[in-house]
């Protein structure tokens, strides 16, 4: 059974500076997906990573994925209060094009 | 371009009735899902479509029925509703082909059991 997990949960940033999270998944898995998500709100498709080694840059988002260490990151650059929001990852299970959500990663940026 | 759309938005029930969510997409996809969304659980699948006249189970089937009987339209049915089903329920849609599509997602709908 596929497990997605999100770490840290919440993540307070200060504005201006450079932050990483992380999502970890437990079997294997080809296609991983970045969401985003403002209170109250639906969720919004932010990147979809295809294979090993791909990269894709959004302003100042930039998500990568690992297959072989069963890992993506999601790198926030100069963070900005727009950003704050909660950031799902979610792994591709192979059948039926069914996902497999993380807990979601809330980032709050301060002044 | 209305995407996915969820009726109602908002919902009260008493615990032992039932009510249908309706999820429409205007953008022809096969696949269709529920989830549901609760406080640090992330999204859970309740039932998906691989097509019309198609359901599956998912994570969390118990409790609640789906129907697809127009390729458009995607129906969560609570038959008896039970205070643990109080969460927000997100729909979402997805075209067949395309390896980079992802799901898209209606705007909730947020149910209380009381």
């Amino acid at each position: 059974e596929l497990k997605v997990e999100q770490n840290p949960l919440f993540l307070s940033m200060q504005e201006g500076k450079n932050y990483t999270i992380y999502c970890n998944y437990s079997t294997t898995s080809d296609r991983l997906y970045w969401y985003r998500q403002d209170p109250g709100k639906s969720l919004e498709s932010l990147f979809v990573l295809l294979s090993n080694g791909a990269v894709k840059q959004e302003g100042r988002l930039m998500a990568s994925l690992d297959t072989k260490a069963r890992l993506s990151t999601l790198h926030i650059t100069a963070a900005v209060h727009d950003l704050s929001a909660t950031y799902f990852c979610a792994a591709f299970t192979g059948a039926n094009s069914k996902l497999t959500f993380g807990k979601g990663i809330t980032l709050s940026v301060r002044p | 371009n209305a995407g996915v759309t969820q009726t109602p938005k908002f919902r009260v029930l008493k615990t032992g009735q039932s009510m249908t969510l309706l999820c429409a997409q205007d953008m022809n996809h096969e696949y269709m899902y529920w989830y549901r969304q609760d406080p640090g659980m992330g999204l859970r699948l309740i039932h998906y479509s691989v097509g019309e006249g198609t359901t599956a189970k998912g994570e969390v089937p118990d409790g609640y029925n789906v129907s697809r009987l127009k390729k458009q339209n995607f129906l969560l049915g609570l038959e008896s509703a039970a205070p643990s089903q109080t969460s927000v329920y997100f729909c979402a849609s997805r075209q067949l082909q395309g390896l980079n599509q992802p799901q898209h997602f209606g705007d909730g709908t947020r149910l209380s059991i009381l």
